[in-house]
């Protein structure tokens, strides 16, 4: 277990409104991602980051931003919710042998 | 684009049954992972294995690279193996480590 924790845990917001989601790994990991669940379409990836200030785009990055200014910090910004963005987020970190990724326990977020 | 493709999308098994899931990928592995979602949202890796075999007490899994899939074996099946079972791989070669998961296979394990 990484020691990743999310926050929040759910979320209801309204359409429009910016929206900041939080992870934090204790574990010095080096890669961390940001995923969304949605029913019929598994785990798919949002952003993720390789290191300090160094992120880039997964296949569903549209609305979505993200910051990296500690190794142990990954935020994810909704700049405008919509109600397409209802989802469960997922962070994960990869451990230091590039070979296993470790989640949170996940943000429940929904936007009316 | 890239295709990672889950079969069966469903299972409903006895315990004590055995299943095997697998996974096709539409190009070359770099790294490759299976991870169990139980059913209270948590997701917990159960292999890295980009090819080759390996076991972990009723669970074991197989990845075939140069044919492009890989299978879990699930042995004895118990309750709290039922959840959602993901596939998750990296096709680049450029060591981005960027996952790609399948949509999952649904088992469900009666008493």
């Amino acid at each position: 277990d990484a020691g990743i924790t999310q926050s929040p845990r759910h979320k209801v917001t309204e359409t429009g409104t910016p929206v900041t989601l939080r992870c934090h790994q204790t574990e010095n990991h080096r890669y961390m991602y940001w995923y969304r669940q949605d029913p019929g379409h598994g785990l798919r990836l949002i952003h993720y980051s390789y290191g300090v200030k160094d992120t880039d785009k997964g296949e569903v990055s549209d609305g979505y931003s993200v910051s990296r200014s500690k190794t142990e910090d990954f935020l994810l910004t909704l700049e405008s919710a919509t109600s397409s963005q209802t989802s469960v987020y997922f962070c994960a970190s990869l451990g230091p042998q590039q070979e296993t990724q470790y989640f949170g326990p996940g943000t429940r977020l929904l936007v009316l | 684009g890239i295709q990672v493709e889950q079969s069966p999308p469903d299972l409903i098994l006895q315990e004590g049954a055995n299943s095997t899931l697998r996974c096709n990928f539409s190009d070359s592995v770099n790294n490759l992972q299976w991870f169990h979602q139980n059913p209270w949202g948590q997701l917990i890796n159960l292999f890295y294995i980009p090819s080759g075999t390996k076991q972990n007490g009723r669970l074991s899994a197989t990845t075939v690279a140069t044919e492009r899939y890989s299978l879990l074996y699930i042995s004895s099946s118990q309750t709290t193996d039922s959840g959602v079972y993901f596939c998750a791989v990296d096709l680049t070669t450029s060591g981005t480590y960027k996952y790609i998961f399948g949509t999952g296979t649904r088992l469900k394990v009666l008493a």
